[in-house]
């Protein structure tokens, strides 16, 4: 079973704090990693994607991958209230295209 | 970003009826769609790789007579939930990459509740 884990939250952060979002994986030879946002209500939005070890960043949001922990993370700098969201990982294991994605972890941005 | 629409973006149905739910991709084509179904509080679940002029492929305990799935063209894929029942009612959202295996987006989603 390939499987995409997460922790369900919520993460409580004051605003402007850095938020830590933590993703693991289970298939060794996976290529390539998302991280979506998704609103109460709303369908999945791509914030990040990456594909090789290290660091990533855009803007605010930087993605770090380490293949050989099966680790994949995302920071979010001066959080903001209105990025309070559920933040998917996802991961495609495989030719096939397929997303797996974990759970979500529930963000909770404090004014 | 790649723009993916979907139509209708919330219907209301009687058990017993069929509901179909386009999925466009606006600015790209795509010869892969995706099919998720997301349930209150619970994360998305694949139910189907639509394939641009061949047949559908479906996820484990997924009913291929239930969820029709065509996609007739490069920009176009429909679901349709034939004979739905309450337990049908949930959050119906596609996806497509315009440069598989890269990024995919999101349509908007179709909220089903049968009554």
């Amino acid at each position: 079973q390939k499987e995409v884990e997460q922790n369900s939250g919520p993460l409580s952060v004051p605003e402007g704090a850095i938020a830590s979002l933590n993703c693991t994986y289970s298939d060794r030879g996976s290529q390539s990693f998302f991280w979506y946002r998704q609103y109460s209500g709303k369908s999945p939005e791509l914030i990040m994607s990456i594909y090789s070890n290290g660091d990533k960043e855009d803007g605010r949001f930087t993605a770090q991958l380490n293949k050989a922990s099966q680790y994949v993370s995302l920071l979010i700098r001066d959080s903001q209230p209105s990025d309070s969201a559920t933040y998917l990982c996802a991961v495609m294991m495989d030719s096939s295209y397929k997303l797996i994605f974990g759970s979500g972890t529930r963000l909770l941005v404090r004014p | 970003g790649a723009v993916v629409s979907q139509h209708p973006s919330r219907v209301i149905c009687k058990s017993g009826t069929s509901v179909k739910i386009e999925c466009r991709s606006l600015d790209f084509q795509a010869t892969t769609m995706f099919w998720y179904r997301q349930f209150p509080k619970q994360s998305l679940m694949l139910m189907a790789t639509s394939n641009e002029g061949s047949k559908a492929t479906y996820e484990q305990g997924v009913e291929k007579d239930k969820f029709l799935i065509n996609h007739a063209s490069l920009t176009l894929s429909t679901l349709t939930v034939t004979s739905a029942h309450p337990e049908d009612s949930s959050f119906y959202i596609c996806s497509a990459s315009p440069t598989p295996p890269g990024e995919q987006y999101f349509g908007p989603g179709t909220r089903l509740t049968v009554t």
